[in-house]
């Protein structure tokens, strides 16, 4: 079972921030946090992730709470081409656990941008 | 390109026909996921390879489901006897280590009629 949880659908403007939330008060130390996107009838692609500290990168920021139980992707300006589903997913990184790093999808945020 | 492929995008195929599907994942990724996605879902998992070596195969797949990774490169899943339930796109994703992100492939469509 996935373990975040995520507002079913979110709308925004064109050219406005984009701030979807996460919940995921059950992460443990050795997940990380990451956040995917599929737009329709394409495979899922990959904006971020992050452990502790907020991250940043040319698609997007993350931003994870001190206690670690939640996370926001913030798209800074988001266009017509983000409407997507986002997915956010805590992965366990230990090299030497069970889970081998695969990925559990819940059912996303359908985010709409716009005009 | 050297990003993953898979191979076909879309197959039709007739209720009983066998149909077998392939990945090539990024070059220098030892690790490769299969993942199955239905109609308003998410992805789900099915199998994850590292190398060669089958390590983990999720309940989704049954014993007409069959996987394989031959040399630690590409990758083939094969289901025998598709059923209209087999209907989903069929997703590959790779990475390097386990903390590292995972590339998915475009998938493939299987439509059983």
């Amino acid at each position: 079972d996935a373990k975040t949880t995520q507002p079913p659908s979110m709308d925004c403007a064109e050219g406005r921030a984009a701030n979807l939330p996460c919940n995921h008060s059950t992460i443990s130390g050795n997940e990380y946090v990451y956040w995917y996107r599929q737009i329709h009838s394409q495979g899922p692609q990959y904006i971020i992730h992050g452990l502790k500290n907020n991250e940043t990168n040319e698609m997007a920021s993350l931003i994870i709470t001190e206690d670690r139980k939640s996370s926001t992707l913030i798209l800074p300006h988001a266009t017509l081409r983000d409407t997507a589903v986002y997915y956010c997913i805590v992965r366990d990184s230990n090299a030497g656990g069970t889970s081998y790093g695969k990925l559990t999808f819940g059912q996303g945020t359908i985010l709409t941008v716009h005009p | 390109d050297t990003g993953v492929s898979q191979d076909p995008r879309h197959k039709i195929t007739k209720r009983g026909q066998n149909v077998t599907f392939r990945c090539d994942p990024i070059s220098e990724h030892n690790r490769l996921y299969w993942y199955r996605q239905t109609l308003g879902q998410g992805p789900e998992f099915l199998t994850y390879f590292q190398n060669e070596a089958q390590l983990e195969k999720s309940r989704l797949l049954s014993d007409r489901f069959s996987a394989e990774r031959p040399k630690g490169s590409f990758s083939t899943l094969e289901i025998q006897r598709t059923e209209q339930g087999d209907s989903a796109m069929y997703l590959c994703a790779s990475s390097f280590l386990v903390n590292t992100e995972a590339f998915f492939g475009q998938g493939t469509r299987l439509t059983v009629v």
